[in-house]
Protein backbone atom coordinates (compact mmCIF):
# COMPACT_ATOMS: atom_id res chain seq x y z
CA UNK A 1 0.00 0.00 0.00
CA UNK A 2 1.51 3.22 -0.95
CA UNK A 3 1.39 5.30 2.13
CA UNK A 4 0.77 9.00 0.61
CA UNK A 5 -0.86 8.92 -2.66
CA UNK A 6 -1.77 11.99 -4.71
CA UNK A 7 -3.72 11.85 -8.02
CA UNK A 8 -3.51 13.09 -10.98
CA UNK A 9 0.21 12.31 -11.60
CA UNK A 10 0.36 14.14 -14.43
CA UNK A 11 -2.59 17.29 -15.02
CA UNK A 12 -2.47 19.53 -18.36
CA UNK A 13 -4.47 22.51 -18.50
CA UNK A 14 -4.98 25.69 -20.54
CA UNK A 15 -4.70 28.97 -18.55
CA UNK A 16 -7.87 30.28 -17.00
CA UNK A 17 -9.08 26.75 -15.76
CA UNK A 18 -9.77 25.55 -12.53
CA UNK A 19 -8.29 21.67 -11.38
CA UNK A 20 -7.71 20.00 -7.98
CA UNK A 21 -5.14 17.91 -6.78
CA UNK A 22 -6.09 15.02 -4.39
CA UNK A 23 -3.87 13.48 -1.71
CA UNK A 24 -4.43 10.76 1.15
CA UNK A 25 -2.68 8.99 3.87
CA UNK A 26 -2.42 6.00 5.71
CA UNK A 27 0.13 6.33 8.11
CA UNK A 28 -1.77 7.91 10.54
CA UNK A 29 -0.13 11.29 10.54
CA UNK A 30 -1.50 14.53 12.36
CA UNK A 31 -0.29 16.84 9.70
CA UNK A 32 0.25 17.27 6.07
CA UNK A 33 1.27 19.45 3.65
CA UNK A 34 1.50 20.99 0.12
CA UNK A 35 4.99 21.23 -1.71
CA UNK A 36 5.73 22.96 -4.86
CA UNK A 37 8.74 22.21 -6.44
CA UNK A 38 10.23 24.17 -9.83
CA UNK A 39 11.79 23.86 -12.34
CA UNK A 40 15.02 24.42 -10.83
CA UNK A 41 14.09 21.67 -8.56
CA UNK A 42 13.46 24.45 -5.65
CA UNK A 43 10.91 22.86 -2.88
CA UNK A 44 8.97 25.47 -1.05
CA UNK A 45 5.87 24.89 1.17
CA UNK A 46 2.83 26.07 0.74
CA UNK A 47 0.65 24.74 3.15
CA UNK A 48 0.24 22.48 6.28
CA UNK A 49 -2.71 21.19 8.07
CA UNK A 50 -2.60 19.34 11.42
CA UNK A 51 -5.91 17.70 12.53
CA UNK A 52 -7.83 19.85 9.68
CA UNK A 53 -6.91 23.07 11.22
CA UNK A 54 -4.92 25.00 8.46
CA UNK A 55 -1.20 26.03 10.60
CA UNK A 56 0.78 27.31 8.01
CA UNK A 57 -0.06 29.23 5.01
CA UNK A 58 2.89 30.71 3.22
CA UNK A 59 2.01 33.89 1.10
CA UNK A 60 0.47 31.77 -1.91
CA UNK A 61 -2.14 33.47 -4.15
CA UNK A 62 -5.56 33.16 -2.81
CA UNK A 63 -6.49 31.57 -6.53
CA UNK A 64 -4.77 28.00 -4.42
CA UNK A 65 -7.65 26.60 -1.76
CA UNK A 66 -6.44 23.40 0.02
CA UNK A 67 -9.18 21.76 1.92
CA UNK A 68 -8.69 18.89 4.49
CA UNK A 69 -11.92 16.95 5.25
CA UNK A 70 -10.28 14.93 7.28
CA UNK A 71 -6.91 14.23 8.88
CA UNK A 72 -6.09 11.61 6.09
CA UNK A 73 -6.97 13.88 3.46
CA UNK A 74 -5.61 17.42 2.08
CA UNK A 75 -6.43 18.53 -1.18
CA UNK A 76 -5.42 21.47 -3.13
CA UNK A 77 -7.50 23.19 -5.30
CA UNK A 78 -6.53 26.12 -8.06
CA UNK A 79 -8.91 28.51 -9.32
CA UNK A 80 -7.56 30.26 -12.84
CA UNK A 81 -4.51 28.99 -13.53
CA UNK A 82 -1.54 30.56 -14.89
CA UNK A 83 1.46 29.93 -16.86
CA UNK A 84 3.42 30.15 -13.45
CA UNK A 85 1.20 27.45 -11.47
CA UNK A 86 3.23 24.90 -13.93
CA UNK A 87 5.16 22.48 -11.46
CA UNK A 88 5.44 19.47 -9.33
CA UNK A 89 3.05 20.00 -6.31
CA UNK A 90 3.82 17.48 -3.37
CA UNK A 91 1.66 16.55 -0.46
CA UNK A 92 3.57 15.30 2.30
CA UNK A 93 3.12 14.53 5.78
CA UNK A 94 4.14 14.10 9.26
CA UNK A 95 3.93 13.28 13.18
CA UNK A 96 3.19 16.16 15.17
CA UNK A 97 6.03 15.85 17.44
CA UNK A 98 6.23 16.24 21.39
CA UNK A 99 5.77 20.04 21.77
CA UNK A 100 3.36 21.07 19.25
CA UNK A 101 6.36 21.02 16.75
CA UNK A 102 6.07 19.52 13.21
CA UNK A 103 9.65 19.22 12.08
CA UNK A 104 9.85 15.45 11.90
CA UNK A 105 11.03 12.93 9.20
CA UNK A 106 8.53 13.90 6.39
CA UNK A 107 6.94 11.16 4.26
CA UNK A 108 6.15 12.47 0.30
CA UNK A 109 4.15 11.28 -2.90
CA UNK A 110 5.24 10.96 -5.73
CA UNK A 111 3.92 14.17 -6.66
CA UNK A 112 1.73 16.07 -9.56
CA UNK A 113 3.06 17.07 -12.39
CA UNK A 114 1.41 20.34 -13.65
CA UNK A 115 1.56 21.80 -17.08
CA UNK A 116 -0.46 25.11 -17.67
CA UNK A 117 -0.47 25.70 -21.60
CA UNK B 1 13.55 32.93 0.74
CA UNK B 2 15.27 29.22 0.73
CA UNK B 3 16.67 28.13 4.06
CA UNK B 4 19.31 25.72 3.37
CA UNK B 5 22.03 26.65 0.34
CA UNK B 6 23.76 22.96 -1.29
CA UNK B 7 27.06 23.05 -2.20
CA UNK B 8 27.81 21.37 -4.84
CA UNK B 9 24.98 22.18 -7.03
CA UNK B 10 26.27 19.02 -8.93
CA UNK B 11 28.50 16.27 -8.71
CA UNK B 12 29.86 13.39 -10.50
CA UNK B 13 32.46 10.67 -9.30
CA UNK B 14 33.09 6.97 -10.16
CA UNK B 15 31.59 4.42 -8.48
CA UNK B 16 33.45 3.30 -5.58
CA UNK B 17 34.19 6.73 -4.68
CA UNK B 18 32.67 8.76 -1.40
CA UNK B 19 30.33 11.54 -1.92
CA UNK B 20 30.34 15.01 0.28
CA UNK B 21 27.89 16.95 0.24
CA UNK B 22 27.90 20.60 2.51
CA UNK B 23 24.44 22.12 3.30
CA UNK B 24 24.80 26.08 5.16
CA UNK B 25 21.38 27.63 6.64
CA UNK B 26 20.64 30.70 8.15
CA UNK B 27 18.55 30.63 10.91
CA UNK B 28 18.46 28.27 14.27
CA UNK B 29 17.07 25.06 13.98
CA UNK B 30 15.87 21.98 15.65
CA UNK B 31 16.59 19.52 13.78
CA UNK B 32 18.13 18.93 9.97
CA UNK B 33 17.47 16.36 7.58
CA UNK B 34 18.24 15.20 4.28
CA UNK B 35 16.27 13.73 1.76
CA UNK B 36 16.88 11.72 -1.66
CA UNK B 37 14.96 12.26 -4.77
CA UNK B 38 15.24 10.13 -7.96
CA UNK B 39 14.26 11.44 -11.09
CA UNK B 40 10.54 11.91 -11.02
CA UNK B 41 9.67 10.66 -7.88
CA UNK B 42 8.78 12.32 -4.45
CA UNK B 43 11.56 12.69 -1.56
CA UNK B 44 12.65 9.88 0.57
CA UNK B 45 13.74 11.00 3.55
CA UNK B 46 17.25 9.32 4.65
CA UNK B 47 18.68 10.71 8.02
CA UNK B 48 17.65 13.07 10.72
CA UNK B 49 20.23 14.90 12.68
CA UNK B 50 19.21 16.91 15.95
CA UNK B 51 20.57 20.46 16.74
CA UNK B 52 22.18 18.90 19.59
CA UNK B 53 24.15 15.92 17.80
CA UNK B 54 26.90 16.35 16.03
CA UNK B 55 27.46 13.43 13.93
CA UNK B 56 25.14 10.29 12.34
CA UNK B 57 25.70 7.49 10.88
CA UNK B 58 23.18 5.05 8.80
CA UNK B 59 24.78 2.43 6.80
CA UNK B 60 26.87 4.51 4.03
CA UNK B 61 25.74 7.62 4.82
CA UNK B 62 27.68 10.04 7.73
CA UNK B 63 26.17 13.35 8.84
CA UNK B 64 27.77 16.26 10.90
CA UNK B 65 26.43 19.02 11.91
CA UNK B 66 27.87 22.11 13.15
CA UNK B 67 25.24 24.40 14.46
CA UNK B 68 28.24 27.05 15.18
CA UNK B 69 28.81 27.02 11.42
CA UNK B 70 25.19 26.62 10.83
CA UNK B 71 26.16 23.81 8.03
CA UNK B 72 26.38 19.92 7.43
CA UNK B 73 27.59 17.79 5.08
CA UNK B 74 26.25 14.42 4.18
CA UNK B 75 29.18 11.64 2.96
CA UNK B 76 27.70 8.33 0.73
CA UNK B 77 30.78 6.32 1.01
CA UNK B 78 31.48 3.86 -1.60
CA UNK B 79 28.84 5.13 -3.76
CA UNK B 80 26.97 2.83 -6.31
CA UNK B 81 25.40 3.79 -9.81
CA UNK B 82 21.77 3.38 -7.72
CA UNK B 83 22.82 6.20 -5.81
CA UNK B 84 22.56 8.77 -8.08
CA UNK B 85 19.60 11.10 -7.47
CA UNK B 86 19.37 14.85 -5.88
CA UNK B 87 20.47 14.98 -2.83
CA UNK B 88 18.45 17.63 -0.51
CA UNK B 89 18.89 19.27 2.98
CA UNK B 90 16.14 20.37 4.83
CA UNK B 91 16.04 22.73 8.13
CA UNK B 92 13.35 21.80 11.04
CA UNK B 93 12.66 24.56 13.62
CA UNK B 94 10.18 27.71 13.71
CA UNK B 95 10.26 30.53 11.60
CA UNK B 96 6.58 31.99 11.57
CA UNK B 97 5.44 28.44 12.63
CA UNK B 98 6.97 24.95 12.56
CA UNK B 99 8.23 24.24 9.19
CA UNK B 100 10.59 21.85 7.42
CA UNK B 101 12.24 24.09 4.63
CA UNK B 102 14.30 22.36 1.71
CA UNK B 103 17.72 23.56 -0.23
CA UNK B 104 17.82 23.42 -4.07
CA UNK B 105 19.65 20.28 -3.74
CA UNK B 106 22.90 18.52 -5.03
CA UNK B 107 22.35 16.48 -8.15
CA UNK B 108 25.01 13.38 -7.90
CA UNK B 109 25.21 11.48 -11.09
CA UNK B 110 27.85 8.11 -10.26
CA UNK B 111 29.46 6.78 -12.99
CA UNK B 112 29.46 2.78 -13.40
Amino acid sequence: DTAVSQTPKYLVTQMGNDKSIKCEQNLGHDTMYWYKQDSKKFLKIMFSYNNKELIINETVPNRFSPKSPDKAHLNLHINSLELGDSAVYFCASSHRLAGGANTGELFFGEGSRLTVL
Amino acid sequence: SQQGEEDPQALSIQEGENATMNCSYKTSINNLQWYRQNSGRGLVHLILIRSNEREKHSGRLRVTLDTSKKSSSLLITASRAADTASYFCATGGYTGGFKTIFGAGTRLFVKA
